[in-house]
């Protein structure tokens, strides 16, 4: 099983900054690594896929980077709406499809 | 638009059973893998199930191996969670959500969860 590993837990930013958000796989995923948004009482939404490409309707402030084990969602000017629940995904060796712990990104 | 609206969640005791159902609609269903992925409260998210497109091969989690069941009928739309033997463990927001991997041909490629439902809640206490 491939263990996926998120960095910070909790990151602290203020609107309009920057936010980086990490992800380790302990083995490569390639770029099958996806990044899912969740907001209190709500369902996980895909931001991003194959690590890089952002899913339909999502802003071009937030983007992926990364291959193999080391992966980055950056959002380039935080929003109000924002600040939430951060997921990664491997997709790539399956069962099982792992995520990360989650980091939640608050004022 | 894609819609996946899942139901059949509840309260129920240790060692009891619910069936969880996912009817989707605003895609070709009977094309897609479906799973289902919970999330205990105040925790992460964790796959739980996966179904491929004809329903000839299902994928679980170790913890549900031979307490779960996914199924789906095309002909509806709907996937299904049967989940049996519950423990305090299971509690948890249960979410339908489409992918998994996808078959062209004799190629498998691995998909991200593109959409998900609004979850089910499973409360297992007594």
């Amino acid at each position: 099983e491939i263990v996926m590993t998120q960095s910070p837990a909790t990151l602290s930013v203020s609107p309009g900054e920057r936010a980086t958000l990490s992800c380790r796989a302990s083995q490569s995923v390639s770029i099958n690594l996806a990044w899912y948004q969740q907001k209190p009482g709500q369902a996980p939404r895909l931001l991003i896929y194959g690590a890089s490409t952002r899913a339909t309707g999502i802003p071009a402030r937030f983007s992926g980077s990364g291959s193999g084990t080391e992966f980055t969602l950056t959002i380039s000017s935080l929003q109000s709406e924002d600040f939430a629940v951060y997921y990664c995904q491997q997709y790539n060796n399956w069962p099982p499809w792992t995520f990360g712990q989650g980091t939640k990104v608050e004022v | 638009e894609v819609q996946l609206l899942e139901s059949g969640g509840g309260l129920v005791q240790p060692g009891g059973s619910l069936r969880l159902s996912c009817a989707a609609s605003g895609f070709t269903f009977a094309r897609f893998v479906m799973s289902w992925v919970r999330q205990a409260p105040g925790k992460g998210l964790e796959w739980v199930s996966s179904i491929s497109e004809s329903g000839g091969d299902t994928y679980y989690t170790d913890s549900v191996k031979g307490r779960f069941t996914i199924s789906r009928d095309n002909s509806k739309n709907t996937v299904y969670l049967q989940v049996n033997s519950l423990r305090a463990e299971d509690t948890a927001e249960y979410y339908c959500a489409k992918g998994g991997f996808v078959v062209r041909g004799v190629i498998i490629s691995p998909t991200p969860f593109d959409f998900w439902g609004q979850g089910t809640l499973v409360t297992v206490s007594s």
